[in-house]
């Protein structure tokens, strides 16, 4: 059973507009959430994470958020440019550094 | 500069041969991982070790086992290739937190991955 869920195989966004990559949970014992970004024929790389305990966590053009009591997070990036077209993967560690990713969503930038 | 280098980008094999994925990372990193990566399922994981001769499954262990003898290298292991283990593999590494003493997972590395075919 899916423990981190990405409901939106895809998401296409007008470059200058926010993206919204959004992200469901089932287990209460992760305590730390993740962003991943990859790129075709690379590995994924590290964006940007938040600890169970907050709320929001922000990074540049980049902000997550994290609602506890709805197992949700979500993923801002403002403005979005040409670059950020690529696939992002939301993730969530365990307390024994077990890392579960999602299935990704494919974000297209439009010129 | 961080690395994490897996030994092969392209493997074809055949069914029922015995297939050898390696990685090594050279972060002194206690944490290794090995994910699959497919089209609509996401990177899954398949084992996890946080020591040498340590290992925990992951969300997929059929199919496959691991070893890892050294600290910087960890190695996946197709007893027997099927096709349905056609895939994109995916090495990682990571601090393990408890030693480092800090209470955040570390930054996850990639390896560039290995994409293996079953004939």
């Amino acid at each position: 059973d899916q423990q981190v869920k990405q409901n939106s195989p895809s998401l296409s966004v007008q470059e200058g507009r926010i993206s919204i990559l959004n992200c469901d949970y089932t287990n209460s014992m992760f305590d730390y959430f993740l962003w991943y970004k990859k790129y075709p024929a690379e590995g994924p790389t590290f964006l940007i994470s938040i600890s169970s305990i907050k709320d929001k966590n922000e990074d540049g053009r980049f902000t997550v958020f994290l609602n506890k009591s709805a197992k949700h997070l979500s993923l801002h990036i403002v403005p979005s440019q040409p670059g950020d077209s690529a696939v992002y993967f939301c993730a969530a560690s365990l307390r024994d550094d077990k890392i579960i990713f999602g299935k990704g969503t494919r974000l297209h930038i439009l010129p | 500069d961080v690395k994490v280098t897996q030994s092969s980008r392209y493997l074809v094999k055949r069914t029922g041969e015995k297939v050898f994925l390696e990685c090594v990372q050279d972060m002194d990193h206690e944490n290794m991982f090995w994910y699959r990566q497919d089209p609509g399922l996401g990177l899954r994981l398949i084992y996890f070790s946080y020591d040498v001769k340590m290992k925990e499954k992951g969300d997929i262990p059929e199919g496959y086992s691991v070893s890892r003898e050294k600290k910087e290298r960890f190695s996946l292991i197709l007893e027997s290739a099927s096709t349905n283990q056609t895939s994109m593999y995916l090495c990682a590494s990571n601090t393990r937190r408890a030693l480092a003493g800090v209470i955040s997972p570390g930054e996850l590395f990639f390896g560039e991955g290995s994409r293996l075919t079953v004939l």
